[in-house]
């Protein structure tokens, strides 16, 4: 049964700071990682997508690595601002073809 | 729109009463999902529908639950004999389908389910 991790939890940090977050999976017979963010009372915003062949991902001061072999992924934030305060979920299609698993995210509060 | 339309965006029902949720994928799109969002147990696959073929009810729990899609586009989601455990955020997603394996899911505001 696939299983996805995220660490940490939760996390605080000043404007302008360079921040990683991290997502663990327990099968690595996955075809896509996905990552998205969540504001409060909203849906979910896909950020970046990596196929299973394909190593990174970047969108402007994003940036996704995946190793499928060990099973991890990380999302890079650069120069972080207030308004990338969210919740970002990282989900792989570990129950068949794009029928997505969910990690349990890590919410992100950036201080001015 | 451009997006994924979900309706109502709350609901409030006493427990034993039947509910219908609905979903308006983006054009275009023949793959719609349907998650389930509660504090207990996260993000969780429901249903799936791909284009004219049987959907994937693999993630459905229980014979309460059930999900069609009329016309490749519009989708409900139905909870018979609601419980309280039902009470969750209902969030529907669509795609350009499984030939389109680098295409992300696009998801909608979700239906706030509350069971009283």
């Amino acid at each position: 049964k696939q299983e996805v991790t995220q660490i940490p939890a939760a996390l605080s940090v000043p404007e302008g700071e360079n921040l990683v977050l991290n997502c663990s999976f327990t099968d690595s017979a996955i075809y896509n990682l996905q990552w998205f963010r969540q504001d409060p009372g909203k849906g979910l915003t896909s950020l970046l997508l990596i196929q299973s062949s394909q190593r990174e991902q970047t969108s402007g001061r994003l940036n996704a690595s995946l190793d499928k072999s060990s099973g991890r992924s990380t999302l890079y934030i650069a120069a972080s601002q207030p308004g990338d305060s969210a919740t970002y979920l990282c989900a792989v299609d570990g129950l068949g073809f794009q029928k997505l698993v969910f990690g349990t995210g890590t919410r992100l509060l950036v201080s001015p | 729109g451009a997006g994924v339309s979900q309706s109502p965006s709350n609901k409030v029902t006493e427990k034993g009463k039947d509910v219908e949720l609905r979903c308006d994928p983006i054009s275009g799109h023949t793959a719609l999902y349907w998650y389930r969002q509660s504090l207990g147990q996260g993000l969780e696959f429901l249903i799936y529908f791909q284009g004219n073929s049987a959907p994937d009810k693999s993630g459905l729990p229980s014979d309460r639950f059930s999900a069609e899609r009329t016309g490749g586009s519009v989708s409900t989601l139905t909870i018979q004999r609601t419980q309280q455990e039902d009470s969750a955020v209902y969030l529907c997603a669509s795609s350009k389908g499984e030939h389109y394996s680098n295409q992300p899911q696009h998801f909608g505001d979700g239906t706030r389910l509350s069971i009283l």
